[in-house]
């Protein structure tokens, strides 16, 4: 068990272009979760898979949002055309259906957008 | 609707003291309660979780917490602070959707030696 991991580590961008995050999650789940963090603030729900279907999206992910997951393994979260609000660190999270569900979370990407 | 609140932004305590770190919850429906640790450049860890049954949970660490439903709180306690748990220290809540968590701001603790 490797955990949850996330590529890359960090990201600078400039306003306007597009950026893609890769999440490994842990090798056994199916279910992967993305959030996000801003500073000050504790990290928000963004969207959730299970398998390869994406179940739930919140509102805060707009229509520059885009997360796939294609064959229930790695996902990956793009943000198109990118604003300096988009700056945070996104989250992933995975779990094993059933029993209690804890979810193991990744180091996170942190974004900058200038 | 959901929500975590966590009294104090910033906590400071003396190497040996307790640490009382407060968090207060709404939930309509039964909640399962987590406290994460966030360790500066490192991602979130478990620290401890209530689902159901003894309402006293401990965790790792040293670090317990105590589900009062009367009281709608799940305050994570430590007898005795050491330097390492310097971090930030976040309360969650999962309820009918379990798959959505929802946090509380965050406290930071401090610990002066």
């Amino acid at each position: 068990d490797t955990g949850v991991s996330q590529d890359p580590r960090h990201k600078i961008t400039k306003r306007g272009q597009n950026v893609t995050f890769r999440c490994d999650p842990i090798s056994e789940h199916n279910r992967l979760y993305w959030y996000r963090q801003t500073l000050g603030q504790g990290p928000e729900f963004l969207t959730y898979f299970q398998n390869e279907a994406q179940l739930e999206k919140s509102r805060l992910l707009s229509d520059r949002f885009s997360a796939e997951r294609p064959k229930g393994s790695f996902s990956t979260l793009e943000i198109q055309r990118t604003e300096q609000g988009d700056s945070a660190m996104y989250l992933c999270a995975s779990s094993s259906q059933g029993g209690e569900e804890t979810q193991y979370f990744g180091p996170g990407t942190r974004l900058l957008v200038l | 609707a959901q929500s975590v609140t966590q009294l104090g932004s910033h906590v400071s305590v003396s190497e040996g003291a307790l640490v009382l770190l407060r968090c207060n919850y709404s939930s309509s429906v039964p909640p399962y309660l987590f406290w994460y640790v966030q360790y500066p450049n490192q991602g979130l860890q478990l620290l401890l979780k209530y689902t159901t049954g003894a309402t006293l949970v401990k965790g790792i660490n040293g670090f317990e917490a105590e589900f009062k439903k009367s009281e709608t709180s799940f305050h994570l306690t430590k007898p005795s602070a050491h330097m390492s748990d310097a971090a930030e220290y976040f309360c969650v809540l999962s309820g009918a959707r379990s798959y959505q968590l929802t946090f509380g701001k965050g406290t930071k603790l401090s610990v002066i030696p």
